[in-house]
């Protein structure tokens, strides 16, 4: 079955600086890549998502590149800000599944 | 509109004790889901339903069960509860295969 791997684990950066967070999933059916953020206490809420058969997608402060031939996407953050502060979670799923596999997520910590 | 409503928020069990917790969603979505989140290990899947009076095994079912009696409603059931049940728990929904996921606010549960 398909395994997703996240990295860092924990990622601390300056208030205006960047972030890039990034994932490898192991099965080549996988085609829909989402990510999440999770604030304390709350739901996982969907930031940003992307499909095989687009490589870049963009949206404001965040966007997200994939990779198929290396089985990975990455997540970026521009010009980060205090409540960016939180869990970020990637996940992959194939077309013809129900299973959304996640990562073990990222902790990330914007610094004023 | 709420979206995705859980209940309970907070409960704690002692063991041997059982429960149902209960995913509500408004969203007219066909699948549901049920994901315990442990520290480190992302979200894992339990059970979930591709439609009313369905169910099926997620990766990690074992001591949990599942109705889904009404469309709009998806129940978790604990008949026994253990410690190694102390979890967050999400509900989800989506519209079909590799569509958005969106969760509910999480149940946290305590087995002593």
């Amino acid at each position: 079955g398909e395994n997703v791997e996240q990295h860092p684990s924990t990622l601390s950066v300056q208030e205006g600086d960047s972030a890039v967070i990034k994932c490898t999933y192991s099965d080549s059916a996988s085609n829909y890549f989402p990510w999440y953020k999770q604030e304390l206490g709350k739901g996982p809420q969907l930031i940003i998502d992307i499909r095989s058969n687009v490589g870049e997608k963009k949206d404001q402060r965040i966007a997200v590149t994939l990779n198929k031939t290396a089985k990975h996407f990455s997540l970026h953050i521009t010009e980060t800000q205090p409540e960016d502060s939180a869990v970020y979670f990637c996940a992959a799923t194939p077309y013809y599944g129900q299973n959304f596999v996640f990562g073990p997520g990222t902790r990330l910590s914007v610094l004023p | 509109n709420a979206g995705v409503t859980q209940t309970p928020k907070f409960r704690v069990l002692k063991t041997g004790q059982s429960m149902t917790l209960l995913c509500a969603q408004d969203m007219n979505h066909e699948y549901m889901y049920w994901y315990r989140q442990d520290p480190g290990m992302g979200l894992r899947l339990i059970h979930y339903s591709v439609g009313e009076g369905t169910t099926a095994k997620g990766e990690v079912p074992d001591g949990y069960n599942v109705s889904r009696l009404k469309k709009q409603n998806f129940l978790l059931g604990l008949e026994s509860a253990a410690p190694s049940q102390t979890s967050v728990y999400f509900c989800a929904t989506n519209g079909g295969s590799g569509e958005k996921l969106f969760f509910g606010s999480g149940t946290q549960l305590s087995v002593l």
